[in-house]
């Protein structure tokens, strides 16, 4: 069975400072990683995934994240926070064999001024 | 405008009544979703359909009921509503099976008397 984990329910950054949010991931056969995020009382939009290739990927707003396979984790990233980065960000996670994509309990990201 | 809409926004119901949440896609995705949100839980799915006429059941399918007649509209009804069922609803497209991140709409506030 898939499933994913983001093991904080809330991270504290000071805005210009490096932010990394935590997810690991389980599933059978390869992976396909994305992230997601939430800004209050709007649906998700879509950050970033990974399906293969580069380990780092690239997505919107100045984010990335990392495929790290050996510790089944796909971090996300970003150099410098801004305030206005301050969401509930999620990890998902679908396998090949599934249709089903599978999100985390997500991570509450608070970027202090 | 293009994209993914749902209706009602928000809903006020009594438990036992017959309640259907809205789904509608302009872009003919083949593949729709419906998610519920909670707090501790994330997203989980309750439904989901490849195509017209094809749906399969998700995480948390109990107590509900979807249709896909047309390719652009996925109506979730919930047939005899329970508290356990207010929660806020997403609905969700994608063009690809495995690879294609999910377009979601705004979301339903369901709140069970």
């Amino acid at each position: 069975a898939q499933s994913v984990a983001q093991p904080e329910d809330q991270v504290n950054v000071a805005e210009g400072n490096p932010l990394t949010v935590k997810c690991t991931y389980s599933v059978s056969g390869n992976p396909y990683l994305f992230w997601y995020v939430q800004y209050p009382n709007r649906g998700l939009q879509f950050l970033l995934k990974y399906i293969t290739g580069d380990n780092l990927v690239k997505g919107s707003y100045g984010f990335e994240a990392e495929f790290n396979k050996s510790q089944t984790s796909f971090h996300l990233k970003k150099p410098s926070a801004l305030v206005s980065d301050s969401a509930l960000y999620f990890c998902a996670v679908r396998s090949g064999y599934t249709d089903k994509l599978i999100f985390g309990t997500g991570t509450r990201l608070q970027v202090f001024p | 405008d293009a994209g993914i809409t749902q209706s009602p926004r928000y809903k006020i119901t009594e438990t036992g009544r017959q309640v259907t949440l809205m789904c509608h896609q302009t872009w003919s995705h083949s593949y729709m979703f419906w998610y519920r949100q909670d707090l501790g839980h994330g997203l989980r799915l309750i439904y989901y359909s490849a195509a017209a006429d094809i749906t399969d059941k998700g995480e948390v399918p109990d107590g509900y009921v979807v249709s896909r007649s047309k390719t652009e509209n996925f109506p979730l009804t919930l047939e005899s509503a329970t508290r356990s069922q207010t929660s806020v609803y997403f609905c969700a497209s994608s063009e690809d099976r495995v690879i294609g991140e999910l377009f979601f709409g705004e979301g339903s506030r369901l709140t069970v008397l």
